[in-house]
């Protein structure tokens, strides 16, 4: 199976702020890697996919990067209703997986 | 508008079976193929199961031989039956949509539903 290092696992900053979320797969997944966003309590969002394509009514200043085992999620501009948990996920074979996830805070 | 809905969660006994169900609106889950992703509460997402548009199926290791997943065209629903229940199996399992194969790959999730809870315990 194909094993998701993403880090850090919890950040804080301030609203306005650039944030950088990075994505390690344990081998090369080409550009077959997602972004998803889950807000406290709520149901999991796609942001990105194929690593830096923007998913249709999400925000421009979500980008994504990468390919083959680096990848990073950049929030340009850190606003409320941004806080949450940032999953990465490998969609380039079965068993699909998922990073254990970013926590992003106000501060 | 595109939407998903489960149903069919609850509490069960180890060794048990459960059967969920997923109503899709707006789109037919036959011309994209649909998802179980799982999570533990407080916990990360694992995906459980795909069955493609054309039905063939795959399956996380951890749920291999006790889960089936489904696809009942006629009701545009995906049904994922589950047996021999452990308390490891104890998430919320929410229904996802795969996202079109030539845009996005079939392993990524664009459409999720509510959610449901399955509690396995005795």
């Amino acid at each position: 199976d194909i094993q998701m290092a993403q880090s850090p696992s919890s950040l804080s900053a301030f609203v306005g702020d650039k944030v950088t979320i990075t994505c390690r797969p344990s081998q090369s997944v080409a550009t077959y890697l997602n972004w998803y966003h889950q807000e406290p309590g709520k149901v999991p969002k796609l942001l990105i996919y194929v690593a830096s394509s923007l998913q249709q009514g999400v925000p421009s200043r979500f980008t994504g990067s990468g390919s083959g085992t680096h990848f990073t999620l950049t929030i340009s501009s850190l606003q409320p209703e941004d806080v949450g948990t940032y999953y990465c996920q490998q969609s380039y074979e079965t068993p699909y997986t998922f990073g254990q996830g970013t926590k992003v805070e106000i501060k | 508008q595109v939407q998903l809905v489960e149903s069919g969660g609850g509490v069960v006994q180890p060794g048990g079976s459960l059967r969920l169900s997923c109503a899709a609106s707006g789109f037919a889950i036959n011309k994209f193929g649909m998802h179980w992703v799982r999570q533990i509460p407080g916990k990360g997402l694992e995906w459980v199961t795909f069955i493609r548009f054309d039905g063939n199926t795959w399956y996380a290791d951890a749920v291999q031989g006790r889960f089936t997943i489904s696809m009942d065209n006629a009701d545009n629903t995906v049904h994922l039956q589950m047996t021999s229940l452990r308390p490891e199996d104890t998430a919320m399992y929410y229904c996802a949509k795969a996202a079109p194969m030539a845009v996005a790959g079939s392993g990524t999730f664009d459409v999720w539903g509510r959610g449901l809870m399955v509690i396995v315990s005795s």
